[in-house]
């Protein structure tokens, strides 16, 4: 059982349309950080969350950091196809750095 | 762009062979992690580094050996490879455990 868990683990929506992203664990975080990947390259950073309760905005994208510091939320308004990637959540646990299960998305035109 | 390097790129290699995957580094970034990615699971560390010489297990470090002897070089050492280890193996920097990890671009590895 891997600590981080992404819901749902697949998605595909059509262009236009809002979706929510969650990641949960039974542990307690010093911080979040949000990720995406594109097929054939490394993930890439989006936000790092840091305060329980914190909502960062990224454009389109919303991120919450729960209160408790254990789970966190990514929600995209109005996706493009652009958004189509591989999200993945991240919390540093006892000096390393462990990611989440992740979820795939995919957005139709 | 971070510079991190992985090599190879990729690499097919039979069952009970020694294998080693290289992260080459020009960040001096003190932490240095190895991860694998499979469909489901996202990314599981196996091992990772927070200086010369210290380095210490993660979620699935079974078979899997590393070694770290400069700032720039973090090894990963599939000691007899095995099918199992078939995967897209990812090395990341960071400068500390809670800062913004930087990729290489990954190496695709198949155990026959």
């Amino acid at each position: 059982t891997q600590l981080l868990e992404q819901s749902p683990q697949f998605l595909s929506i059509q262009e236009g349309e809002n979706l929510t992203v969650y990641c949960n664990s039974s542990s307690v975080f010093s911080s979040l950080q949000w990720y995406r990947q594109e097929p054939g390259e490394g993930p890439v950073l989006l936000v790092t969350v840091v305060t329980g309760g914190e909502v960062k905005k990224l454009k389109r994208l919303t991120f919450q950091f729960g209160d408790a510091r254990k789970d966190s939320s990514l929600h995209i308004t109005a996706a493009q196809p652009g958004d189509t990637g591989l999200y993945l959540c991240a919390g540093d646990n006892t000096d390393k750095l462990i990611f989440g299960t992740g979820t795939r998305l995919q957005v139709f035109p | 762009d971070a510079g991190i390097t992985q090599s190879p790129r990729h690499k097919v290699t039979e069952t009970g062979t020694p294998v080693t995957l290289r992260c080459h580094q020009t960040e001096n970034h003190r932490y240095m992690y190895w991860y694998r990615q499979d469909p489901g699971h996202g990314l599981r560390l196996i091992h990772y580094s927070y200086g010369v010489k210290d380095t210490d297990k993660g979620e699935v470090s079974d078979g899997y050996s590393v070694s770290r002897s400069k700032t720039e070089d973090f090894l990963l050492t599939l000691e007899s490879a095995t099918s199992s280890q078939t995967s897209v193996y990812f090395c990341a920097i960071s400068a500390f455990s809670n800062t913004e990890a930087f990729f290489g671009q990954g190496t695709r590895l198949t155990v026959v």
